[in-house]
């Protein structure tokens, strides 16, 4: 089935612990996205990338990398957890065209919690 | 900075019957797109309906339709034959037009979660 995959599905994690958060599409969409959402602070972006070999930061992108090698992968990388990045993350992908309404869809969403 | 408001934080709705969900915007851009996206209790985050700013007719999929107001800044969604299968967290956003950066980013209004009785 086409679509977005991430894992894990849910995560505990120790504080200061190196952890990466994988994306998958095969949906050969150029473009993909990190969001996390929060309650009360609804989701925002985290980093993207509009092609592979590239890569932009977000609102929120302290204390996370990402890497774009090829079209289908986009990990997320927290390089030493805190607790504030306790959150749910969901990966996006969209098949990106100059002026045009390129729609995002989403993965199932990562619940992480950094104890 | 562009924003999204979205006033109901809950509302409830009889099944069979029409319930209309709230959105309004802050924008100084005169082209953009809105959408609004269903997030059920599995976490998934879905497209419902989508709605480019330049064109006039609102957006329908279904049992879905929007209210656009483009002057009001308004952004409304209007669910018909509500089904148990409806109930869900319902997110409006807003797309810029430009693309340059992180300008295709999705602005987020916080939710409404809509439940609907039997």
């Amino acid at each position: 089935i086409a679509g977005i995959t991430q894992a894990p599905t849910s995560q505990i994690l120790a504080a200061g612990r190196r952890m990466t958060l994988r994306c998958t599409q095969d949906m050969r969409h150029n473009a993909m996205y990190w969001y996390r959402q929060d309650l009360g602070l609804g989701l925002r972006l985290i980093h993207y990338s509009n092609t592979a070999g590239t890569t932009g930061k977000g609102e929120v992108p302290d204390g996370y990398s990402v890497s774009r090698a090829n079209t289908d992968d986009f990990p997320l990388t927290l390089a030493s957890a805190v607790p504030s990045q306790t959150s749910v993350y969901f990966c996006a992908s969209s098949a990106y065209r100059s002026g045009s309404l390129d729609t995002q869809y989403f993965g199932p969403g990562t619940r992480l919690t950094v104890l | 900075a562009q924003t999204v408001t979205q006033s109901q934080p809950e509302m409830s709705v009889q099944e069979a019957e029409t319930v209309t969900l709230s959105c309004t915007y802050d924008t100084s851009e005169s082209d953009y797109y809105l959408f609004w996206y269903k997030q059920p209790p599995s976490r998934q985050m879905i497209l419902v309906i989508r709605q480019e700013a330049y064109k006039q007719q609102n957006a329908t999929e279904n049992r879905f339709s929007v209210n656009f107001q483009k002057a009001a800044k308004s952004f409304s969604l209007k669910i018909s034959d509500s089904q148990l299968g409806d109930a869900a967290m319902y997110f409006c956003a807003y797309r810029s037009y430009l693309t340059g950066g992180n300008n295709r980013k999705l602005i987020w209004g916080l939710g409404t979660s809509l439940a609907v009785n039997p």
